[in-house]
This record gives structure tokens, C-alpha cells and sequence, in this order.
């Protein structure tokens, strides 16, 4: 089965800064990767996906970029603000029954 | 257009005792993910649903955990009986169908075994 692994576990950067998260998967038929962020004691959001046909996508201080080669993707986020304190959780789809597989999420702060 | 409910939002039981949990996925999805969040953890696939049929249910310890979809919409998921490692939120989701499409989370349950 597919094998997502995220880093860092926590990443603490000043606000106006910017925060990148990688992941890694393993299963080179996996085609689609979205992105979530959960807030403490809410549920998950997506905040932006990718397709593999795709090597990089944006959406306004947000940014995903995917190497299939390397089988890595990265979450860039741009311009940190407070508000984007949370956990993000990176995922990949390997199709059909194989439903997403979670990375083990990355603990964002943003220092004031 | 309403999110995916779920109920209830807490339950505290000791182990050895039986729990159920309620999804209501949003109108119109076919499929329905039972999801187990450990603290600190990602979100892990429990079970899978397309319409009222299993899909995927290779990581539900099927000894203990039964879930449901008689109707094709409302799912229930049960825990029979709980052991202290089952403590976690169990997360529901609903997408359109089963290709990759955006899933839609519910608020979870959170259930601690004592």
C-alpha cells in the first residue's frame, strides 16, 4: 500500500515569512494530492490539491509544487499570518479502494 | 449546502463496552470514509463506502469494528467491544464518488475508553 511520509513535524517561522512542508510517497500510481489544514479540535479542510498531470499550482499565498520523478510534493505558504497556525496534513490517492493515504502532519506556528 | 454531520461529538465509555457513531454525508455523495485519528497522527482509512457497498475495508480490526451503509446514505460505524488504544476522533467523510475528488470531513467524535 502507499507510504506518505511528512516533514517537519513542527516548523516555527515569523510571521511574514514563509513556511514549505515536504512529503514523499511511495506508490509512483498514486495521482492526486491534496493538502489539509485542521485547527485544533476541527475537523479537516483542504486548502489546495494537485493532479499529476500538474507540476505546480497556486492559489494566492499558497502553493503546491509535485516532482512524480521523485515521488515528492511541497505545500509553500507565503506571507504567514497568524491565522495560518494549525496542522496541515499532506495526503496521496493511489485510486479506486485505495482511498488517501495521511502523512502524520506538520504542528505550523507562527511567531508574532 | 450542508456539511457532513456526525454525532455524537464526545463519548467517554470504559473498555470492554460497545459504542456507535452516526454519519449523514452530504446530499448527493456517493461515497462515504470512515476515518481514525490518533493524537498527533494523520487521519487513517478505517472503512470506505460506494453507495451501501464496502469498497475497502482492509484496515478495520474486524473483530471489533463493524460499519454500515444500509441505505446508501446514513452510516454507522460500532465498536464492540473498545480497548483502551481505540481513544481517538473518528472522522467521517463524503465525496461525490470514489475517484479523486475533494473529500469533505465531518466535525468527528471523540471517544475516550477509560
Amino acid at each position: 500500500g502507499e507510504n506518505v511520509e511528512q516533514h517537519p513535524s513542527t516548523l516555527s517561522v515569523q510571521e511574514g515569512d514563509s513556511a514549505v512542508i515536504k512529503c514523499t510517497y511511495s506508490d509512483s500510481a498514486s495521482n492526486y494530492f491534496p493538502w489539509y489544514k485542521q485547527e485544533l479540535g476541527k475537523r479537516p479542510q483542504l486548502i489546495i490539491d494537485i493532479r499529476s498531470n500538474v507540476g505546480e499550482k497556486k492559489d494566492q499565498r499558497i502553493a503546491v509544487t509535485l516532482n512524480k520523478t521523485a515521488k515528492h510534493f511541497s505545500l509553500h505558504i507565503t506571507e504567514t499570518q497568524p491565522e495560518d497556525s494549525a496542522v496541515y496534513f499532506c495526503a496521496a490517492w493511489g485510486g479506486g479502494a485505495d482511498g488517501l493515504t495521511f502523512g502524520k502532519g506538520t504542528h505550523l506556528i507562527i511567531q508574532p | 449546502e450542508a456539511g457532513v454531520a456526525q454525532s455524537p461529538r464526545y463519548k467517554i465509555i470504559e473498555k470492554r463496552q460497545s459504542v456507535a457513531f452516526w454519519c449523514n454525508p452530504i446530499s448527493g455523495h456517493a461515497t462515504l470514509y470512515w476515518y481514525q485519528q490518533i493524537l498527533g497522527q494523520g487521519p487513517k482509512l478505517l472503512i470506505q463506502f460506494q453507495n451501501n457497498g464496502v469498497v475497502d475495508d482492509s484496515q478495520l480490526p474486524k473483530d471489533r469494528f463493524s460499519a454500515e451503509r444500509l441505505k446508501g446514505v446514513d452510516s454507522t460505524l460500532k465498536i464492540q467491544p473498545a480497548k483502551l488504544e481505540d481513544s481517538a476522533v473518528y472522522l467521517c467523510a463524503s465525496s461525490l464518488d470514489s475517484s479523486a475528488n475533494e473529500q469533505f470531513f465531518g466535525p468527528g467524535t471523540r471517544l475516550t475508553v477509560l
